[in-house]
């Protein structure tokens, strides 16, 4: 079955330093690839989707994530932290029936 | 557009008691979604629906149950609350449109208390 798995449940990082969060997949097919954002007591938001078209892709805020098929991987980036990022952020792969399998998720805190 | 609208925001039930979380979309999304997070754990999916009418099961489906009578709305039943039930409750929506139908539009979710 696909799935996702986040390393690192908490991640802290200086306000202009790089966030780096990590999410590896398993699937026996090219998979669709998801972030999720989700800001204090709200819902989620989606930040970025790869669907094979390219392996770099660019999200809203800043974030973007490449797609490593040889790593199984699709970490997400962003050069230059804000406090406004503090958020949990998720990974998640399409399943079919248009279903999403997220992963455990990862907490980003801000320092000024 | 509201988006994707849930009642009520917060809510305890006492063991046994039973209640409908309730799910609105206005943007006529023929999927819909319930997932409940749990600290550590993600999201899991409850329920979810194609289409009016059309329901199935998703990872944890047991003490749920769902109705789907209009494109629109999409409610979550508990019969006898227990206190696993306790979570935080998200319903989503999503087009029926291949590769867009993965970008799922969430509600601001529902926090159960069950004790």
């Amino acid at each position: 079955a696909q799935s996702v798995t986040q390393l690192g449940s908490h991640v802290s990082v200086s306000e202009g330093a790089l966030v780096l969060l990590r999410c590896n997949y398993s699937s026996s097919v090219p998979p669709y690839l998801f972030w999720y954002v989700q800001y204090p007591n709200q819902g989620l938001q989606l930040l970025l989707k790869y669907t094979s078209a390219a392996t770099l892709v660019k999200g809203i805020n800043g974030f973007e994530a490449e797609f490593k098929k040889s790593e199984t991987s699709f970490h997400l980036t962003k050069p230059s932290a804000h406090m406004s990022d503090a958020a949990e952020y998720f990974c998640a792969v399409g399943l079919s029936g248009y279903k999403l399998s997220f992963g455990a998720g990862t907490t980003v805190t801000v320092r000024a | 557009n509201a988006g994707v609208t849930q009642t009520p925001k917060f809510r305890i039930l006492k063991i046994g008691q039973s209640m409908t979380l309730q799910c609105t979309q206005d943007m006529n999304h023929n999927y819909m979604y319930w997932y409940r997070q749990d600290p550590g754990m993600g999201l899991k999916l409850i329920y979810y629906s194609v289409g009016a009418g059309i329901t199935d099961k998703g990872e944890v489906p047991n003490g749920y149950n769902v109705s789907r009578s209009t494109t629109e709305d999409f409610p979550l039943r508990l019969e006898l609350a227990a206190p696993s039930q306790t979570s935080v409750y998200f319903c989503a929506s999503s087009k029926n449109l291949a590769g867009a139908a993965y970008e799922q539009y969430f509600g601001p979710g529902t926090r159960l208390t069950v004790t």
